[in-house]
């Protein structure tokens, strides 16, 4: 069945390292694929897409890398910050019979080490 | 420009009771979608609604329900309420029906007892 996964539930940073939270997915036929972020006791925040058609894509300070061949998904966040401690997810969005779709991972709690 | 709302924010039902939660999605936002997060499931999509209709439903029982008024505003109702329901619920809205980058309001804590 399809299924968005996550490697790692949470995953402790020192503030300024690189962080890398990883994604895995069933669905080849997603269209794109979206992170969000969840700071506690708030609704969750969209930071980046990609589309099934790119293999790279970067925002301020993040980057997301797709890798179709064994449906990997990653979000990179350069020079942690403290600010950057949440939960973050990642989701998947189809298009199944002319409807949109979006299934979401369990997530991934990223803390960040002063 | 406001971002959604979503109220109330807090609420404690009791088994058996009905519920109605309520999302106002950003102005000029057409589309509004429901998920319900609990602890160690993530987001799991209820419903989506476009121009009053819903347009897509996840896999809840049909004691979850919900619609779309005429300014894009959006209830949900869950009846006869089990411990189980017990959530944070969520609400998007984005533009259109793509959902290329939706915005999510703060949720509902929903506590049943």
């Amino acid at each position: 069945g399809e299924s968005v996964g996550l490697h790692l539930p949470t995953l402790s940073v020192q503030e300024g390292d690189n962080s890398i939270i990883n994604c895995a997915y069933s669905n080849s036929a997603s269209d794109y694929f979206i992170w969000y972020k969840q700071e506690s006791g708030k609704g969750p925040q969209f930071i980046i897409d990609i589309r099934s058609n790119m293999d790279k894509r970067q925002g301020q300070r993040v980057t997301v890398l797709l890798n179709k061949t064994v449906k990997h998904l990653s979000l990179q966040i350069a020079a942690t910050q403290p600010g950057d401690s949440a939960v973050y997810f990642c989701a998947e969005n189809m298009n199944s019979g002319g409807y949109q779709k979006v299934t979401f991972g369990i997530g991934t709690k990223l803390q960040v080490i002063p | 420009k406001a971002g959604v709302t979503q109220t109330p924010r807090y609420l404690i039902k009791t088994r058996g009771q009905q519920v109605t939660l309520s999302c106002s999605p950003i102005s000029g936002h057409r589309s509004v979608s429901w998920y319900q997060q609990t602890p160690g499931q993530g987001l799991q999509f209820l419903f989506e609604y476009f121009s009053e209709t819903q347009r897509n439903k996840g896999n809840f029982p049909g004691r979850f329900s919900g619609r779309q008024f005429s300014n894009s505003r959006s209830e949900m109702n869950v009846s006869t309420l089990e411990l189980g329901d017990s959530a944070l619920y969520l609400c998007a809205s984005s533009f259109d029906r793509s959902n290329t980058e939706a915005f999510f309001g703060q949720g509902t804590r929903l506590t049943v007892v």
